[in-house]
């Protein structure tokens, strides 16, 4: 079974450029959420897709969009890039219908923004 | 404004004792509770969880307690062990699941 897996490890762009981070989910499941972790935070929700839908989301401009594939794979798109934007984004993948719905991260990727 | 607060950034414990760590949350519409513990350059791990139905809930050396009328909720390891220093989650969800929200973490030492 593999498990979660994000690409690229690290990223440095500029003010104002966009970004694409991606992320495999684990074998199976069909949800997946992303998470932005400033330095000394805890993750902080950006949206979920379940089944190629937007199905929540948090308080974060439109600038962040994402994408589900139908096998589950998943990307998160930031335009006109802040230096605020400058984190670690992980994301998250799990199943439902289920009965915890604890979800399995993958490792992030580290964006800095300069 | 933040709904799941951790109010001690780090916790020291030695081996074998009891570590607690501490979860509040405001939002009486939370119904699921989690705890996730983070190693250095590794994406969070879920560790245990916990429905508002109940009140405790028990994992081989982990477990963790709801007290839903203070909007609580505590992890207990027991013994502690040095493998168990890394940082700490706690998140929460309301019943729907489709969003998560996560305390600012706890850093665990545990000293041999």
């Amino acid at each position: 079974e593999t498990g979660v897996t994000q690409s690229p490890t690290h990223l440095i762009k500029t003010r104002g450029q966009q970004v694409t981070l991606r992320c495999s989910s684990q074998s199976g499941h069909n949800t997946v959420s992303w998470y932005q972790q400033a330095l000394g935070q805890g993750p902080q929700f950006i949206f979920q897709y379940y089944r190629e839908e937007e199905n929540g989301r948090g308080n974060f401009p439109p600038r962040f969009s994402g994408l589900q594939f139908p096998n589950y794979s998943s990307e998160l798109n930031v335009n006109a890039l802040e230096l605020d934007d400058s984190a670690l984004y992980l994301c998250a993948s799990s199943f439902r219908p289920g009965g915890s719905y604890e979800q399995y991260f993958g490792p992030g990727t580290r964006l800095t923004v300069t | 404004d933040q709904q799941v607060k951790q109010n001690s950034p780090s916790l020291s414990v030695q081996e074998g004792r009891i570590s607690i760590l501490n979860c509040d949350y405001t939002n009486s519409m939370f119904d699921y509770f989690l705890w996730y513990k983070k190693y250095p350059a590794e994406g969070p791990t879920f560790l245990i969880s916990i429905s508002s139905i109940k009140d405790k809930n028990e994992d081989g050396r982990f477990t963790v307690f709801l007290n839903k009328s203070a909007k609580h909720l505590s992890l207990h390891i027991v013994p502690s062990q040095p493998g168990d220093s890394a940082v700490y989650f706690c998140a929460a969800s309301e019943r729907n699941f489709n969003k998560f929200y996560f305390g600012s973490g706890t850093k665990l030492n545990v000293k041999p």
